[in-house]
């Protein structure tokens, strides 16, 4: 069983459609990271987020703590979006006394191909 | 500009023959990291290192090894140890284990032949 769990594996949309990536988890966490990698390789961190929902440009993340599970909205998706989209979830090892360090679990990924 | 610099990007090994894959960083971060990716699947720790001359195994540290003698550098090594080398290697680092926003290099790929 994978702690970190994401879907779709692959999506493929048209130019402009909405953009929905889903994690689920199942470890304590401190925050949850959307991470995209490039065609070459390269990973950018996208957000990182703890509570309720980020926006930058027309990205979206949302999480919610008690179901533990976040979203990745795309909206106006554009071919240049094409790349694998990583969710990340340090576990948080003693949320008794609040602790945050704990090892980092990465889901799978998923590939995202926009057509224009 | 702060980041992270992984060389070399591309790499060649004949079998038998050790290779360092170099990271560093001016972050000022404490944490860094090795991922191994190979097709299809997520990210493997390899190592990683919470302060200047210490370091930890991660799930799939048998036939590597690293150093950290400075904090902008985590250099790793793939020894002939390594049974299946052929992979993508990611560094990241982040400001402590587990805490803050991840950064990563740009990825160093290599093949034995």
């Amino acid at each position: 069983k994978n702690e970190v769990e994401q879907s779709p594996q692959n999506l493929t949309a048209q130019e402009g459609e909405f953009i929905t990536i889903n994690c689920s988890y199942s470890v304590g966490i401190s925050a949850l990271h959307w991470l995209q990698q490039h065609p070459g390789g390269g990973i950018v961190s996208l957000f990182m987020l703890s509570s309720g929902k980020k926006k930058h440009g027309r990205l979206i993340a949302t999480i919610n703590i008690q179901e533990k599970h976040s979203s990745l909205h795309i909206t106006a998706s554009h071919p240049r979006d094409s790349a694998v989209y990583i969710c990340a979830a340090p576990e948080r090892e003693n949320p008794d006394r609040g602790s945050t360090l704990g090892r980092l679990y990465f889901g799978r990924g998923t590939q995202l191909t926009v057509w224009p | 500009d702060g980041g992270i610099t992984q060389s070399p990007k591309y790499l060649f090994r004949k079998e038998g023959q050790n290779v360092t894959l170099s990271c560093e960083q001016n972050l000022n971060h404490d944490a860094m990291y090795w991922y191994r990716q190979d097709p299809g699947q997520g990210l493997r720790l390899i190592y990683y290192s919470q302060i200047v001359n210490d370091f930890q195994k991660g799930d799939i540290a048998e036939g590597y090894s690293v150093s950290r003698e400075k904090k902008e550098s985590f250099p790793l090594t793939v020894t002939s140890a390594q049974k299946n080398p052929t992979a993508f290697y990611l560094c990241a680092s982040s400001i402590f284990r587990g805490a803050g926003e991840l950064f990563f290099g740009e990825g160093s790929r290599l093949t034995v032949l």
